[in-house]
């Protein structure tokens, strides 16, 4: 089971919006609207962020929304912010014997 | 609150075995899974499989079955990761974390995170 594809950074100024995008196969985020999103801050465990391709947990920022199209979902973070800077990984449950695969990872930076 | 608590950070030489723990608290222990990740010096995150404390079934991921075994003990909340014939590439920050969702894909509390470091 390869990882999911991401972009290995992108970047935005404060107050902009950004999309991270997260590509995988028909047997994962094609499949089935199972994905996840995670923030890591450097030298902390990660932080969910969405579930089930857009659901928010509670105490997460309305500024962070999940979509998916096909085999691709996206990850949008509006009213960019200094704090927002982070690694973010997406991850998907996956038909094959794994059941789950994360993503490669992005840098964000905040400009 | 609700957190998960994991073991001091290990040391072990290549060709030995480590056992990772994780305390849960604030939830009731069997009614979600544990899932444990870990994540190689400066690279990504890794799923390394999952154990429902319900029932104690487990998934491994594929290229740790045979060296990985996770169990739980509920009479105490916690979950344990052992990995046997460590080598140098599994240095690491290992987590667990708190699973739900379909078959436990996703994970919405974490531990701190426990390193692992193998070296001669």
């Amino acid at each position: 089971q390869s990882a999911l594809t991401q972009p290995a950074s992108v970047s935005g100024s404060p107050g902009q919006s950004i999309t991270i995008s997260c590509t995988g196969t028909s047997s994962d985020v094609g499949g089935y609207n199972y994905v996840s999103w995670y923030q890591q801050h450097p030298g902390k465990a990660p932080k969910l962020m969405i579930y089930d391709v857009s659901n928010r947990p509670s105490g997460v920022s309305n500024r962070f929304s999940g979509s998916k199209s096909g085999n691709t979902a996206s990850l949008t973070i509006s009213g960019l912010q200094a704090e927002d800077e982070a690694d973010y990984y997406c991850s998907s449950y996956t038909s094959s014997s794994t059941l789950a695969v994360f993503g490669t990872g992005t840098k964000v930076t905040v400009l | 609150q609700v957190q998960l608590v994991q073991s001091g950070a290990e040391v072990k030489k290549p060709g030995a075995s480590v056992k990772v723990s994780c305390k849960a608290s604030g939830y009731t222990f069997t009614s979600y899974g544990i899932s444990w990740v870990r994540q190689a010096p400066g690279q990504g995150l890794e799923w390394m499989g999952w154990i429902s404390a319900y029932n104690g079934n487990t998934n491994y991921a594929q290229k740790l079955q045979g060296r990985v075994t996770m169990t739980t003990d509920t009479s105490t909340s916690t979950a344990y990761m052992e990995l046997r014939s460590l080598r140098s590439d599994d240095t690491a920050v290992y987590y667990c974390a708190r699973a739900l969702g379909f078959y436990y894909y996703y994970m919405d509390v974490w531990g701190k995170g426990t390193t692992v470091t193998v070296s001669s």
